[in-house]
């Protein structure tokens, strides 16, 4: 019952560097989502797709890049890591069955950029 | 983006008592929902509201869809120590092409139980 999985949980990384945040769901949803939460900024959407092979910007999308090759993967891209993207990263998705349905979350990948 | 206002931001209480936060809005929503997290964990789904004035219970947990539509209030029973965490308020706002597929979040209120 693996619902929403994260990979890696913990990274560090050099400015400058690149690397790739992975989330796969188990859930058949079509929506998926990634999300930065840092203290008192509460969660903000950095992209989102609404189905394989599309994807739109959300709130914060600079810096960052998506893919969305397969239904059930949704890969977060940074090609050149800064210190302000030190964060709590999160992924989510969501049923496209009906309306405003919940979105079901990641627990996390835990980023420090130094 | 719009942004919800949560108040509380934290909150320290006793075990045993009653908790109550909200959340409002200048515009109005067409469903609420309110999540916790857990410390190092992803936010979890305790109640979803889908029709103003919906008053919905999860065991000690009672959330109500503010008629209005512009406001959502959640509240905890008889708390307990792991009720300790961040409860977050959330919503869709209605259908406006991409933009209805966002959810909109509160900033958080951060909940401890003395025991």
């Amino acid at each position: 019952n693996a619902g929403v999985t994260q990979t890696p949980k913990f990274r560090v990384l050099k400015t400058g560097q690149s690397m790739t945040l992975l989330c796969a769901q188990d859930m058949n949803h079509e929506y998926m989502y990634w999300y930065r939460q840092d203290p008192g900024m509460g969660l903000r959407l950095i992209h989102y797709s609404v189905g394989e092979g599309t994807t739109a910007k959300g709130e914060v999308p600079d810096g960052y890049n998506v893919s969305r090759l397969k239904k059930q993967n949704f890969l977060l891209g940074l090609e050149s890591a800064a210190p302000s993207q030190t964060s709590v990263y999160f992924c989510a998705s969501s049923s496209r069955d009906s309306s405003n349905q919940p979105q079901h979350f990641g627990d996390g990948t835990r980023l420090s950029i130094l | 983006g719009q942004q919800l206002n949560q108040s509380p931001q934290s909150m320290f209480i006793q075990e045993g008592e009653d908790v109550s936060m909200n959340c409002t809005s200048s515009s109005i929503f067409n469903t609420w929902l309110w999540y916790k997290q857990d410390p190092g964990e992803g936010p979890v789904l305790l109640i979803a509201l889908y029709k103003a004035g919906e008053l919905t219970s999860n065991g000690r947990l009672t959330a109500q869809f503010g008629i209005t539509r512009k406001d959502s209030f959640l509240n905890i029973s008889a708390s307990i120590p792991s009720d300790v965490g961040i409860y977050f308020c959330a919503g869709y706002e209605p259908y406006s092409g991409a933009g209805s597929y966002q959810l909109t979040f509160g900033k958080g209120t951060k909940l401890s139980v003395i025991p």
